[in-house]
């Protein structure tokens, strides 16, 4: 079945530093991927979408790239900061289901 | 943007009791909603799916029985679980989604956190 894997958490940075959280995907078809953020006692909010191969996703300094030959959607951001303390999660939608599958998340934490 | 709000944001309960959760959209109408469970350090899973004024479709493993799925409104849907057990403790979490435009994507509540002792 369809399937995303994310890396493991937590990741702890500096302010100011380069993030990269990796995002794999298994899936028939061609998915939608998307990057949700949650901030602490929130909901999730989508942070960015890509709909089809070599689309970028962007959104506050965030950025991933739909990837076909490596079935990848990684994030990055050059310069975080400490408001960027979240979970990130990594999901796809895949064969115009309306479902989302969601990866595990991963806990980012900045120092100031 | 679009707002959902859950109720409550925690809850205990007692072994054998049935517990609510409503997840309303506070600024849209949403014309499906949809349950997930989340345990820790794991992702979301889907429970169910349900379309305003019609029965929710469940994921395959979700006891329909047990977690009982109510979308009477564009912007109320609520879960009650019914009968609850240690192991239904978790993290429940709601989306919403509109009819089409800018609320087609999901729109997540903040969660309600049930512990049953």
């Amino acid at each position: 079945g369809d399937s995303v894997t994310q890396m493991e958490g937590p990741v702890t940075l500096s302010e100011e530093a380069f993030l990269t959280i990796n995002c794999t995907y298994t899936a028939t078809g061609y998915p939608s991927l998307f990057w949700y953020v949650q901030y602490p006692g929130e909901g999730l909010q989508l942070l960015l979408k890509a709909t089809k191969a070599d689309d970028k996703g962007s959104n506050k300094g965030f950025e991933a790239t739909y990837r076909k030959e490596t079935t990848s959607f990684h994030l990055e951001k050059g310069s975080v900061q400490v408001s960027d303390s979240a979970v990130y999660f990594c999901a796809l939608s895949a064969g115009g289901s309306e479902k989302l599958v969601f990866g595990k998340g991963t806990k980012l934490t900045v120092n100031p | 943007g679009a707002v959902v709000s859950q109720h409550p944001s925690r809850v205990i309960c007692k072994s054998g009791t049935s517990v609510k959760i409503e997840c309303r959209s506070l600024d849209f109408q949403a014309t499906t909603m949809f349950w997930y469970r989340q345990f820790p350090k794991q992702s979301l899973m889907l429970m169910a799916t349900s379309n305003e004024g019609s029965k929710a479709t469940y994921e395959q493993g979700v006891e329909k029985d047990k977690f009982l799925i109510n979308h009477a409104s564009l912007t109320l849907s609520t879960l009650t679980v019914t009968s609850a057990h240690p192991e239904d403790s978790s993290f429940y979490i709601c989306s919403a989604r509109g009819a089409g435009g800018e609320t087609y994507e999901q729109y997540f509540g903040p969660g309600t956190r049930l512990t049953v002792t």
